[in-house]
Parts: C-alpha cells; sequence; structure tokens
C-alpha cells in the first residue's frame, strides 16, 4: 500500500501565507490521485476543504486553495486567521482504494 | 437534511467481533457511495472501506483486508462495517462518511479493544 506524506507541524503568521504539501511514495501525485484536504479542529469530525485537487466546497474559506505542486498536491492559505488553527489531512485515491497522509499540525502564532 | 448517525461501538475484548451502523437520512442513499473511515486516540485519519451505491464495488484499506466487511442495505438506509478478530490498535473513532466528495461525516462512533 502507498505511503502519503505530509509536513508533521507548520506555524504561520497571523495573515500570512503557508503551504501544505502531500507526497506519495509511488511517485508525483497527479489529478487522478483526486487529492483531497481536510481540516480537523480537537473534538470535532473532520471537514473536507478542497477536492479533486482544487475544487472548493461551499463552506470552504476563499483564502484556501489547492493545486499541484512540483511532483505534489498542495494546500496553500493566504491571509492565516486565528481559527485556521487545526490538523490538516491529505487524502489520495489509489485504484479504488484510498490513503491518507499523517496529517499537519497547523500552528498560527 | 444530511445526517450520518454511527452506532454499535463499544468496549469489545481482542478476538471478538463487532458490527457498526451508519443510520443515513436527508438524501437518497441508495444514490450515493459511502467509506469508512477511523482514527484512533490521538492519531491521524485511516481510511478503512467504500461501498458503492448499489454495493456491487467494495474496496479495502490493505492493512485490513480479510478482517473488515463493508455492507449496506438501501431498503434500511444502513451502512454497515463488520469487523472481525479485533486487535488493540483497531481501537478508534469509526466515521462514516458519503461518498459524495467526503461532503457529510458522521460524528462517530468509538470502538475500544480491550481485555
Amino acid at each position: 500500500q502507498a505511503v502519503v506524506t505530509q509536513e508533521p507541524s507548520l506555524t504561520v503568521s497571523p495573515r500570512g501565507t503557508v503551504t501544505l504539501t502531500c507526497g506519495s511514495s509511488t511517485g508525483a501525485v497527479t489529478s487522478g490521485h483526486f487529492p483531497y484536504w481536510f481540516q480537523q479542529k480537537p473534538g470535532q469530525a473532520p471537514k473536507t476543504l478542497i477536492y479533486d485537487t482544487s475544487n472548493k466546497h461551499s463552506w470552504t474559506p476563499a483564502r484556501f486553495s489547492g493545486s499541484l505542486l512540483g511532483g505534489k498536491a498542495a494546500l496553500t492559505l493566504s491571509g492565516a486567521q486565528p481559527e485556521d488553527e487545526a490538523d490538516y489531512y491529505c487524502l489520495l485515491s489509489y485504484s479504488g482504494a484510498w490513503v491518507f497522509g499523517g496529517g499537519t499540525k497547523l500552528t498560527v502564532l | 437534511q444530511v445526517q450520518l448517525v454511527e452506532s454499535g461501538g463499544g468496549v469489545v475484548q481482542p478476538g471478538r467481533s463487532l458490527r457498526l451502523s451508519c443510520a443515513a437520512s436527508g438524501f437518497t442513499f441508495s444514490s450515493y457511495g459511502m467509506h469508512w473511515v477511523r482514527q484512533a486516540p490521538g492519531k491521524g485519519l485511516e481510511w478503512v472501506a467504500i461501498i458503492w451505491y448499489d454495493g456491487n464495488n467494495k474496496y479495502y484499506a490493505d492493512s485490513l483486508k480479510g478482517r473488515f466487511t463493508i455492507s449496506r442495505d438501501n431498503s434500511k438506509d444502513t451502512l454497515y462495517l463488520q469487523m472481525n478478530s479485533l486487535r488493540v490498535e483497531d481501537t478508534a473513532v469509526y466515521y462514516c462518511v458519503r461518498r459524495s466528495y467526503f461532503d457529510h461525516w458522521g460524528q462517530g462512533t468509538l470502538v475500544t479493544v480491550s481485555s
């Protein structure tokens, strides 16, 4: 089974910009992996932010965007807010099955 | 509104079995594929399994194949996860999730495997 890798932790200043990445042990991440990004705050169920690389749900704040960058999936937060402090997970598809990354703990400080 | 309510969690001894249920409402359940996702205490998310809308296709995490079985009853708007030969490391909150871009998650049910 593939291994999906994320930065364990990142810190961003309020109103700053940060990019989280998501890599695959099988090679470059492509649109065919249908990358997802989820946000999870303590004690809550995860919430989907981005699907299929760059698409947003109606509830996704505009400051979040998804892309492919250097062979990885990327989640960029532009203009970080205190409420963006959370765990972020990426998810990739592998021929019908799915694999989560280990998650990135994002601190806004 | 879309609601997914998991049930069936609890404390179970290693080696025993447990069946989780997820009751769906607020949408046409038979039109949507469904996932199970789990999260061990203090750990990250782990995808468990998916079943297509009609039950004809199922995929599992490699580490769980052979022990867990996903199924559904569209007449009852209910998703199931049969878990056999449970291990301590299966202790987790189990979420059911609608396949439609993972747009709706239940609140989860806690399974604790302990002697």
